[in-house]
């Protein structure tokens, strides 16, 4: 089975400035899709930004970038500008033919 | 526009006693639908998903069951309460499968609010 792999349970970033949060899958596929989805205090889950494993274009969301790796294996997320309602539970999740899976996720505090 | 809703939205039981949950989806057709739990702490885990009336598939061997009698409704079920059943439920539902069909490729999924479950 395909796993997602997140190794910061907990980040902190101070407002206004740039924080990345990392993610590495493992898989065998080719094809493929990767999502960041936000959980905010109020535990719903919010599609944050999705990349195509087909797309060599990093994709893009206003303030929200993703670094994709193919080889490597590797789906981070930039968050630049961070904004106070940036806070919550970020969550990096894969899917294919066969399978959906997501990360244990990453705590991201926001400091005034 | 499409919403999604589930109920109850808190929950305790104790151990030995039936649950069901339910998830309702407005304003699309077709949907496909998933339950995930969330432990505390962790990340989401999928249970259960349907492409279709009837059509249910299972993730993981467990002590609950799903079905959905109707296409936008989704239900969690347990003849029995265990302690390790407690945690938070989502429900979410996405569009059909992207060209070639398959229904878990591609597509953003939209979560319920969940339910929180305490067995004690």
């Amino acid at each position: 089975a395909q796993t997602v792999t997140q190794s910061q349970p907990e980040m902190s970033v101070q407002e206004a400035e740039t924080v990345t949060l990392s993610c590495t899958y493992d898989t065998s596929e080719s094809d493929y899709y990767l999502f960041w989805y936000k959980q905010p205090p109020s535990r719903q889950m919010i599609l944050v930004i999705r990349q195509e494993a087909y797309k060599q274009q990093n994709a893009t969301e206003n303030r929200f970038s993703v670094n994709f790796q193919k080889a490597a294996k590797s789906f981070s997320l930039k968050i630049s500008d961070s904004q106070l309602g940036d806070a919550a539970m970020y969550f990096c999740a894969y899917s294919d033919n066969n399978d959906m899976r997501f990360g244990a996720g990453t705590r991201l505090t926001v400091k005034p | 526009s499409q919403t999604i809703h589930q109920w109850p939205a808190t929950l305790v039981q104790p151990v030995g006693s039936p649950l069901s949950l339910e998830c309702t989806v407005e304003g699309t057709s077709n949907p496909n639908l998933y339950w995930y739990r969330q432990a505390a702490g962790r990340g989401l885990q999928l249970l259960f998903y349907s492409v279709g009336i009837g059509q249910i598939s299972s993730e993981v061997p467990q002590n609950l069951s799903a079905s959905r009698p109707q296409d936008r409704q989704f239900i969690l079920s347990s003849k029995k309460l265990l302690l390790s059943d407690s945690g938070f439920y989502l429900c979410a539902w996405s569009g059909m499968g992207l060209a070639g069909g398959n229904y878990l490729r591609g597509n953003e999924q939209f979560f319920g609010p969940g339910t929180r479950l305490t067995v004690l």
